[in-house]
């Protein structure tokens, strides 16, 4: 297993503002991706993150709005730009082999934008 | 696509009850199926997955491709199983992860 932290784990934060989130696994790790989870609402993907090589978003989400780095194996960030109260959610990320069996997760950070 | 549908967004039992959560998907290919749960104020962490054919804290969960479903159930559901239980889908040549909307459990003394 991996174990996976976050940062911040939560935040209140002004619309037109910008937040980031780290994410830092204790093993290095081919893959990770990032999750939303909005209230009320399942997990979504955001983008799955490689290292050395452009995020690949899904669809509803693009790189302006959700630039993210992948400086090395082991660590990760993901912004929330420009925010309003509709990116009020908790952001995950998780991580996976070269081969997805299992996921595992980050703690997750709740976001909160007024 | 791939998809994955919870019909159930509340469940509640009573302790000792059999307990069924519900999850069907559609996906043309290969599929490989999660349970994943959250207990309160936890993070998400993997409950089972298919193609182990395992038994977690009790619970199981069969694929059915006939039916595309994978339901997790319990003979016997305990207080502490009370928590978000999500039924994830991959592929193998993906590597994301698809989610309902999740169930969530109460069970109740």
């Amino acid at each position: 297993s991996a174990v996976i932290s976050q940062k911040p784990s939560r935040d209140i934060c002004q619309r037109g503002t910008s937040l980031t989130i780290q994410c830092q696994v204790d093993s290095q790790v081919t893959m990770m991706f990032w999750y939303r989870q909005q209230p009320g609402q399942s997990l979504t993907l955001i983008a799955t993150a490689n290292q050395g090589s452009e995020a690949t978003y899904e669809s509803g989400f693009v790189i302006d709005k959700f630039p993210i780095s992948r400086p090395n194996l082991t660590f990760s960030t993901l912004t929330v730009s420009n925010m309003s109260p509709e990116d009020s959610s908790i952001y995950l990320c998780s991580v996976g082999g070269a081969f997805v069996e299992t996921q595992y997760f980050g703690p997750g950070t709740r976001l909160l934008v007024l | 696509a791939q998809r994955v549908t919870q019909p159930e967004k509340l469940l509640s039992v009573f302790k000792g009850a059999p307990v069924e959560l519900k999850c069907n998907y559609s996906y043309s290919g290969s599929p490989e199926l999660f349970w994943y749960v959250q207990y309160s104020r936890q993070r998400l962490q993997l409950l089972l997955r298919h193609i182990s054919r395992e038994s977690i804290k009790g619970f199981t969960a069969d694929l059915n491709k006939g039916e595309t479903s994978f339901h997790l159930k319990k003979p016997f559901a305990q207080e502490e199983d009370s928590a978000m239980y999500y039924c994830a889908l991959s592929s193998w040549n993906n590597n994301d992860m698809r989610f309902g909307a999740g169930t969530r459990l109460t069970v109740k003394p």
